[in-house]
């Protein structure tokens, strides 16, 4: 089955305390990518990787890291959060082409709570 | 990518034919429309997409104007289950290597 799974899916954390994030795909996609969501301001692009070490900016990418070792993993590093990192992340993939080629998938979900 | 106008919200009884619009004055030759949903507490999934032609799937079916200025989203019998968010997005030819937008969306309740 097609999946991109997520963990943790819920993370109670402080602030300053580094946390990952780790997302995987099974579908041998090029192209993946970190949202976060919140009220009122929709998803928005925190970083994505086009393949293997090739990774870069996203609309929000302040407070972020990404790393792309292998084709299928693509972690989320916060590296000292702060509550206004507070919000449901997302990652997703995708191959490359165009049309069904292009398909996002996304992952369940991690619900991250800053104190 | 071409900007999409849809509505805020709609509302629909179960069971019954629900059309969810969306405006694409802008779309270029090459555009492929996107639909998208995302339920309550989920990440948005896949609903279909088409070029120019009307598309149908097991989720949905795509209607697309003739000029392509606007595209219609036809869920045939809705079901609770149906209510989320509904994104349509433009994709251009060649954009491959760029994010998917997700504007606003419309949201979509379904009454029992």
């Amino acid at each position: 089955e097609a999946q991109v799974t997520q963990n943790p899916r819920y993370l109670i954390t402080v602030t300053g305390k580094k946390l990952t994030v780790t997302c995987s795909q099974n579908m041998n996609h090029e192209y993946m990518s970190w949202y976060r969501q919140d009220p009122g301001l929709g998803l928005r692009q925190i970083y994505y990787s086009m393949n293997v070490e090739v990774t870069d900016k996203g609309d929000v990418p302040e407070g972020y890291k990404v790393s792309r070792k292998e084709k299928r993993n693509f972690p989320l590093i916060l590296e000292s959060p702060s509550p206004n990192q507070t919000s449901l992340y997302f990652c997703a993939s995708r191959g490359l082409g165009q049309g069904l080629e292009e398909t996002q998938y996304f992952g369940p979900g991690t619900r991250l709570l800053v104190l | 990518d071409a900007k999409t106008t849809q509505p805020n919200s709609m509302e629909s009884n179960e069971e019954e034919p629900v059309h969810l619009p969306c405006n694409h004055s802008t779309i270029s030759g090459t555009d492929y429309i996107h639909w998208y949903r995302q339920l309550p507490s989920q990440g948005p999934e896949y609903v279909i997409h088409g070029l120019t032609s009307n598309v149908n799937n097991r989720m949905a079916s795509l209607a697309i104007a003739e000029d392509r200025k606007s595209s219609t989203l036809i869920l045939h019998r809705a079901t609770l289950r149906d209510a989320a968010v509904y994104y349509c997005i433009l994709r251009g030819l060649y954009n491959y290597g760029q994010n998917f937008v997700f504007g606003p969306g419309t949201r979509l309740s379904v009454l029992p």
